[in-house]
């Protein structure tokens, strides 16, 4: 059974460019939340997709935008790149009601 | 505003020895912890957890403590094996709020298990 699948695995953008990052949740789960994780701290949840709508959102700015797909597979998007967004990023899924979040292995962003 | 606070940021014990890893949040509103271990590499994987009407919850090797008036809960692993060696991350949640999609973290304690 495979858990969460994110691509790609690493990834390399200019500053000021676009970047889209996929995930796909667990068999079973509906629920897909991303978080930030910079080097040395622990995950920032930035927002969470239920029913192809975001139902929470983080403190961070409009340039981070998601979409949720009918088959509960995910994307997260960042818009004008700045260095500071240079980061892990991390996909997790549950099943609605259920409060224990399975994550992906990420993806890691360098902003140059 | 770091809600959740690992104070320690590494700790290193002997095989066999306990492993006690704190944490402390500062939201009355959190009802829900989670803790979970990251290796390098690989994302958070879910340990243990405990809902806020418990004050212990029992798994194996890994015991999970909570002191709702101290706002502190501890992360207990008896024996330690080096395979243990990983980041630990507290985490938590408002369930009864609504806020069942957000985890706040922990910035993290680095385990090492000599051998």
């Amino acid at each position: 059974d495979a858990g969460v699948t994110q691509s790609p695995t690493h990834l390399i953008k200019t500053r000021g460019q676009q970047v889209t990052l996929r995930c796909s949740p667990k068999s079973g789960h509906d629920t897909v939340s991303w978080y930030q994780q910079a080097l040395g701290q622990g995950p920032q949840f930035i927002f969470q997709y239920y029913e192809e709508e975001e139902r929470q959102r983080g403190n961070f700015p409009d340039r981070f935008s998601g979409h949720q797909f009918p088959n509960y597979s995910s994307e997260l998007n960042v818009n004008a790149l700045l260095l500071g967004d240079s980061a892990l990023y991390l996909c997790a899924s549950r099943e609605t009601g259920t409060y224990g979040y399975t994550f992906g292995s990420g993806t890691r962003l360098t902003v140059v | 505003d770091q809600q959740v606070k690992q104070n320690s940021p590494s700790l290193s014990v002997q095989e066999g020895r306990i492993s006690i890893l704190n944490c402390d949040y500062t939201n009355s509103m959190f009802d829900y912890f989670l803790w979970y271990k990251k290796y390098p590499a690989e994302g958070p994987t879910f340990l243990i957890s405990i809902s806020s009407i418990k004050d212990k919850n029992e798994d194996g090797r890994f015991t999970v403590f909570l002191n709702k008036s101290a706002k502190h809960l501890s992360l207990h692993i008896v024996p330690s094996q080096p395979g243990d060696s990983a980041v630990y991350f507290c985490a938590a949640s408002a369930i009864t709020g609504g806020n069942t999609g957000k985890l706040i973290f922990g910035q993290g304690t680095t385990l090492q298990v000599k051998p």
